[in-house]
């Protein structure tokens, strides 16, 4: 069964600290992978998108893939109180797969 | 882009009632939409897969003769709990395939309270 795995946390990083959140994936033949953001009762939101290995930065995220290692990362540069919430890491195959997501707390 | 609506946002109703909850793309088409449900602190639960046009695939536990699902248009899929009870209540999100980047986006869900 194909899984994608997240520590659930919660992670605590100080404001204005670098938050890095992990993802692993059991496919290897998985093609796209997708960070989510959900705010505590709201509906989940996309907020990044990365199909190549290396990185890509958007503002202050950057996600990382190494598909030889089946790993994705998700940094959050200059982390601000808003950015606490859950982070769901997406892969996907033939469909898309959710992991479990990390709670995300920023102290302020 | 990439906009998902859903309404209601808010229902409250009797237990043994019907509740149709409308999931919207409103401004891409749709084949596929996902339906989810997610209780207080826990995670996303795929409960059924929604292709225009078909039926829906449902997963595993979940009662497709409880939760009726229609995707008439490619921009419209409806959840009907029926006979609702209070184990039912809890937030409903419907989501929708995109075409690039090929992935899911998100309405923003409806809590459902079944008294």
């Amino acid at each position: 069964q194909k899984e994608v795995e997240q520590n659930s946390g919660p992670l605590s990083v100080p404001e204005g600290a670098i938050a890095s959140l992990n993802c692993t994936y059991s496919d290897r033949g998985s093609q796209s992978f997708f960070w989510y953001r959900q705010y505590s009762g709201k509906s989940p939101e996309l907020i990044m998108f990365i199909y190549s290995n290396g990185d890509k930065e958007d503002g202050r995220f950057t996600a990382q893939l190494n598909k030889a290692s089946q790993y994705v990362s998700l940094l959050i540069r200059d982390s601000q109180p808003s950015d606490s919430a859950t982070y769901l890491c997406a892969v996907r195959d033939d469909k898309i797969i959710f992991g479990k997501g990390t709670r995300l707390h920023i102290l302020p | 882009g990439a906009v998902v609506s859903q309404h209601p946002s808010w229902v409250i109703c009797k237990s043994g009632t019907s509740v149709k909850i409308e999931c919207r793309s409103l401004d891409f088409q749709a084949t596929t939409m996902f339906w989810y449900r997610q209780f207080p602190k826990q995670s996303l639960m795929l409960m059924a897969t929604s292709n225009e046009g078909s039926k829906a695939t449902y997963e595993q536990g979940v009662e497709k003769d409880k939760f009726l699902i229609n995707h008439a248009s490619l921009t419209l899929s409806t959840l009907t709990v029926t006979s609702a009870h209070p184990e039912d209540s809890s937030f409903y999100i419907c989501s929708a395939q995109g075409q690039a980047p090929e992935t899911q986006y998100f309405g923003p869900g409806t809590r459902l309270l079944v008294l």
